[in-house]
């Protein structure tokens, strides 16, 4: 199954980058990564996925090693809006439903 | 575009009761989930669906029950509260199986 590994928290201070890893050494060769993010009480949010290379979006950048055993989410530059908890996740199942670990709690100092 | 629309925002159950949380899309996805989460916890699968009219137990399914007649609702069914149930529960949707899934703003529910 894709199990995915993240530390529990880390954090970053305001205007730095942030880069948040993530192992999922077991994933498959058909799966997608996926990052979410969840602020206090509220639904998480998709942020970006990908499959093999790096991607982009407004939010962030996704860097998947080329082995696929690990990735790791930048945000450019941190804001404070940027604290949350921030899942990385492998699909599973036949309907390749994203199963949630614990995440990786952002702090981000002023 | 509304997205994921879930009702009540709130609401407080006594031990027996029964109650449907409401989950509405208006994207035209075919793929709808619901989730749990505990405090402090991650997300949990309780229910998804593929489909109209195809439905599947994800990973703690028991005292809960779902329907999907359309493409737009997927409502999830408490029959008998238990406090075991409090909780704050998410309902998603997505496209297909390579896309990301689009969240609701969540129902807290507590039971008493």
């Amino acid at each position: 199954d894709a199990k995915t590994t993240q530390p529990n928290s880390m954090e970053s201070n305001e205007e730095e980058p942030v880069h948040l890893p993530c192992n999922h050494s077991t994933i498959s060769g058909t799966d997608y990564i996926h990052w979410y993010r969840q602020l206090p009480s509220q639904g998480p949010e998709y942020v970006i996925h990908g499959l093999t290379s790096n991607v982009n979006n407004r939010m962030a950048s996704l860097a998947i090693a080329e082995d696929r055993k690990s990735s790791t989410l930048i945000l450019h530059r941190a804001t404070l809006r940027d604290a949350a908890v921030y899942y990385c996740i492998g699909r599973l199942g036949s309907a390749r439903q994203l199963t949630f670990g614990s995440g990786t709690q952002l702090t981000v100092l002023p | 575009n509304a997205g994921v629309t879930q009702t009540p925002k709130f609401r407080i159950l006594k031990i027996g009761q029964s109650m449907t949380l409401q989950c509405a899309q208006d994207m035209n996805h075919n793929y709808m989930y619901w989730y749990r989460q505990d405090p402090g916890m991650g997300l949990k699968l309780i229910y998804y669906s593929v489909g109209a009219g195809i439905t599947d137990k994800g990973e703690v399914p028991n005292g809960y029950n779902v329907s999907r007649s359309t493409t737009e609702y997927f409502p999830l069914r408490l029959e008998l509260a238990a406090p075991s149930q409090t909780s704050v529960y998410f309902c998603a949707s997505s496209p297909g199986t390579d896309y990301g899934y689009t969240f609701g703003s969540g129902t807290r529910l507590t039971v008493v």
